[in-house]
């Protein structure tokens, strides 16, 4: 099965930098790779998700890229603020509607003041 | 966007009692909804996979006689968990994935589960 490994495990950068985390994955079935964030004691939000047919995609201060050869697949967070401090997860899927979603390890992003 | 709903959001329980948590889809129909259980500081894990009128998929290493997963409609699963010991309590969280966009699933906003 699909296995998802995701680094770093904690990530503190001063605000106003740019905060990148990378995940790999093992099945290259995978063809759906979404983003989340999560609050203590809250559900996971989507913040962005990439296809395979594309290689970037880019939302305001927040993008994500994917090499499909290498199954490797990065979130980038630029000029980053107070309220970015969460755990990001990454996740890939095959995207059939009966297929899962399996999760990486999980990033805490501290932003110091 | 849609939402998805949990209750309760809360539950402590004696040990050896059953829990039963519900996950609905409030304004589209899920035709596949996941279970997950997420450890203090630890990612989510699948537990189970069900769609509508049948049986659930049980990931590997979860035990489906003690986490009993019911989805009898397109709108509601259900998970009971079966005479609980203080190892079950955790972050339990659903989620459901509509017809209209496959890729996305919608996460509801968990059940904290302490066993005593």
């Amino acid at each position: 099965g699909e296995n998802v490994e995701q680094h770093p495990s904690t990530l503190s950068v001063q605000e106003g930098d740019s905060a990148v985390i990378k995940c790999t994955y093992s099945d290259s079935a995978s063809n759906y790779f979404p983003w989340y964030k999560q609050e203590l004691g809250k559900r996971p939000q989507l913040i962005i998700d990439i296809r395979s047919n594309v290689g970037e995609k880019k939302d305001q201060r927040i993008a994500v890229t994917l090499n499909k050869t290498a199954k490797h697949f990065s979130l980038h967070i630029t000029e980053t603020q107070p309220e970015d401090s969460a755990v990001y997860f990454c996740a890939a899927s095959t995207g059939s509607s009966a297929s899962k979603i399996i999760f990486g390890s999980g990033t805490r992003l501290s932003i110091r003041p | 966007g849609a939402v998805v709903s949990q209750h309760p959001s809360r539950v402590i329980c004696k040990s050896g009692t059953s829990v039963k948590i519900e996950c609905r889809s409030l304004d589209f129909q899920a035709t596949t909804m996941f279970w997950y259980r997420q450890f203090p500081k630890q990612s989510l894990m699948l537990m189970a996979t069900s769609n509508e009128g049948s049986k659930a998929t049980y990931e590997q290493g979860v035990e489906k006689d003690k986490f009993l997963i019911n989805h009898a409609s397109l709108t509601l699963s259900t998970l009971t968990v079966t005479s609980a010991h203080p190892e079950d309590s955790s972050f339990y969280i659903c989620s459901a994935r509509g017809v209209s966009n496959a890729d996305t699933q919608y996460f509801g906003p968990g059940t904290r589960l302490t066993v005593l």
